[in-house]
């Protein structure tokens, strides 16, 4: 079974700041997603960032960027010129490859404070 | 507004009473899918529709839990007899069913709490 594990239950940074989120995940399968979620207070979640597995470059999203590193199993998440808009819970995530994509897994989420 | 969409956004219940909630997904998405968020953890996965077709349980999803999406299109789950252990959010998500991306788009939830 897939499990994703945030080890920062909460982080906070100062405006214009860098913050890199921590991720790791536990599988056997090669061709997978890995995915940055981020979910403001009381709001939907919103994709970030999403890595394909078999791609080595690492996925960048204006100021978002991953450390996809695939054979420690570990997916960090860098925000550069943090905003006080970036506040909100990350989740990290995992899907297998597959036709029939399923079961997406999260981690537990990691509370980012981003502060004036 | 061409998001997903939940309703009930919030519910409150007394324990063994029965809800339901519904979800209106994107419209062209075929996929849906059912989560649920206690306060403090990530999504868990409940079950997920291929248009009309329910292709997976988790077994989180007890007997008192159903989802159906009759027409392939909005969706809706019942929890009957509640239980104060079924207060959570319960997310819907929705997608194109493109595995190359694997994208889900989510709904702002409806939070249950069951007294």
């Amino acid at each position: 079974a897939q499990t994703v594990t945030q080890s920062q239950p909460e982080m906070s940074v100062q405006e214009a700041e860098t913050v890199t989120l921590s991720c790791t995940y536990d599988t056997s399968e090669n061709n997978y997603y890995l995915f940055w979620y981020k979910q403001p207070p009381s709001r939907q979640m919103i994709l970030v960032i999403r890595q394909e597995a078999y791609k080595q470059q690492n996925a960048t999203e204006n100021r978002f960027s991953v450390n996809f590193q695939k054979a420690a199993k570990s997916f960090s998440l860098k925000i550069s010129d943090s905003q006080l808009g970036d506040t909100a819970m990350y989740f990290c995530a995992f899907m297998k490859h597959a036709e029939n994509n399923n079961d997406m897994r999260f981690g537990a989420g990691t509370r980012l404070t981003v502060k004036p | 507004d061409t998001g997903v969409s939940q309703n009930p956004r919030h519910k409150i219940t007394k324990r063994g009473q029965n809800v339901t909630f519904r979800c209106d997904p994107i419209s062209e998405h075929n996929r849906l899918y059912w989560y649920r968020q206690t306060l403090g953890q990530g999504p868990e996965f409940l079950t997920y529709f291929q248009n009309e077709a329910q292709l997976e349980k988790s077994r989180l999803l007890s007997d008192r839990f159903s989802a159906e999406r009759p027409k392939g299109s909005f969706s809706t789950l019942e929890i009957q007899r509640t239980e104060q252990g079924d207060s959570a959010m319960y997310l819907c998500a929705s997608s194109l069913g493109d595995y190359n991306t694997g994208e889900l788009f989510f709904g702002e939830g409806s939070r249950l709490t069951v007294l």
